[in-house]
């Protein structure tokens, strides 16, 4: 699987959004690039994924560059319980292969 | 529950004796995964199952680790001779076959925390 490579923190105000980049510039086609989150002494959580497109749900939107080469997850309306630890990931899909964790970028959200 | 669930969420034991953790997948995964981290670090992988192919083992640290899962649900994760590098939160997650559901999402259970004395 592609390495990825995030900020270790970052910082957000309440009711902003917040922009977390990832760079992941030998990710291969088939791979697919995924968002998890994990808040303090919980699980791991799934936000998001996306191969090409920009992808939107409830939670996030990604956005991918058109060299795929980096992305951004967007908390658009960012609150205190989004303050987590937040990983990028970049996987085949459809395999049902392991996803390999770093060691994210500690998102928080301050009033 | 509709959940992964994990047992014990906490186990404290002394150096050299032998553990077993547990993870009961949501009903109908097909894939089940076992994670540790330690204190302040990222997620480790451990152990990767998938329905009836042989699992794979490549993120186990030692031969004092292994796992089993008996008819493709429940998982035992056993450390012999525990060590107090051992000590880290263990995680177990499951998935849906590829073709349901969303491709590669994993559902984490709580964790056990495991401190070795």
């Amino acid at each position: 699987d592609a390495k990825t490579t995030q900020p270790p923190s970052m910082d957000c105000a309440e009711g902003r959004a917040a922009n977390l980049p990832c760079n992941h510039s030998t990710i291969s086609g088939n791979e697919y690039v995924y968002w998890y989150r994990q808040i303090h002494s919980q699980g791991p959580q799934y936000i998001i994924h996306g191969l090409k497109n920009n992808e939107t749900n409830e939670m996030a939107s990604l956005i991918i560059t058109e060299d795929r080469k980096s992305s951004t997850l967007i908390l658009p309306h960012a609150t205190l319980r989004d303050t987590a630890v937040y990983y990028c990931i970049v996987s085949i899909t459809g395999t049902a292969s392991k996803l390999t964790f770093g060691t994210g970028t500690r998102l928080q959200v301050t009033l | 529950g509709a959940g992964v669930s994990q047992s014990p969420s906490n186990k404290v034991t002394e150096k050299g004796k032998d553990v077993e953790l547990r993870c009961d997948p949501i009903s109908g995964h097909t894939a089940l995964y076992w994670y540790r981290q330690s204190l302040g670090q990222g997620l480790e992988f451990l152990i990767y199952f998938q329905g009836n192919s042989a699992p794979d083992k490549s993120g186990l640290p030692s031969d004092r680790f292994s796992a089993e899962r008996t008819g493709g649900s429940v998982s035992t994760l056993t450390i012999q001779r525990t060590q107090q590098e051992d000590s880290a939160v263990y995680l177990c997650a499951s998935s849906p076959r590829s073709s349901s559901g969303r491709p590669g999402e994993l559902f984490f259970g709580e964790g056990s925390r495991l401190t070795v004395l």
